[in-house]
């Protein structure tokens, strides 16, 4: 089956530590997206890759960094500079065209301890 | 720049009455238009999407009409169900510019009681 795998479900992070979140897609999509998502809240847009090697900032990249060493994979580091980075984490991806449909994965949960 | 506004929730109904979430956009260029449903801990699934100006989108018995004269894409539903409890996000993408980037509203929350 196509579609998008986050991992791990669940993540706990300790003071100080960097965390990363795994995005893996099989969907041979360009472009891939990471959301942040708050309790009662939308989506914010972290970053975005629509290629291999190339990423951009989103609206609330700060204290956050990704990489795109392959087009089937979106890792998103979350660094110690991100004071609150207790949310649920998103990642989408989608072919490049109009109207293309941004398909989700089954998002990540960190908690800090 | 680019933005979709729907109108804020909990939207509370009894089961089988009749089901509008409103949304309105802005958009420099000829956005694409998308509704998304989210179930509790759970990513987002598309539920319908339209193109273009009065295309029509639908799926499970859910419609929305693109309609540019007044920048809208209501979500609408004959009789909802208990199981429709869920949370929707109206959303856009606009690639004039050459940028595939998706700008959401903020979500409503649907509840039908039984």
């Amino acid at each position: 089956d196509g579609g998008i795998t986050q991992s791990p479900k669940y993540l706990f992070r300790k003071e100080g530590q960097n965390v990363t979140l795994s995005c893996e897609q099989n969907l041979n999509h360009d472009a891939m997206y990471w959301y942040r998502q708050d309790p009662g809240q939308g989506l914010r847009l972290i970053y975005y890759s629509q290629i291999v090697n190339d990423f951009q900032k989103g609206d609330i990249a700060e204290g956050y960094s990704v990489s795109r060493e392959k087009k089937e994979s979106f890792p998103l580091t979350v660094t110690s500079a991100q004071k609150n980075p207790t949310a649920f984490y998103l990642c989408a991806s989608t072919k490049t065209g109009v109207g293309e449909t941004q398909y989700f994965g089954p998002g990540t949960r960190l908690l800090v301890l | 720049g680019d933005s979709v506004t729907q109108m804020e929730g909990p939207v509370t109904l009894s089961e089988e009455a009749f089901l509008t979430i409103n949304c309105t956009y802005t958009a420099t260029g000829y956005p694409s238009l998308f509704w998304y449903v989210q179930y509790p801990g759970e990513g987002l699934q598309l539920l319908l999407k339209a193109t273009k100006a009065d295309d029509k989108g639908s799926n499970k018995g859910f419609e929305a009409t693109y309609r540019k004269e007044t920048t809208s894409f209501h979500l609408e539903k004959g009789s909802v169900q208990v199981s429709d409890s869920a949370v929707y996000f109206c959303a856009l993408s606009d690639t004039t510019s050459g940028t595939y980037k998706y700008i959401f509203g903020t979500g409503t929350r649907l509840k039908v009681l039984a």
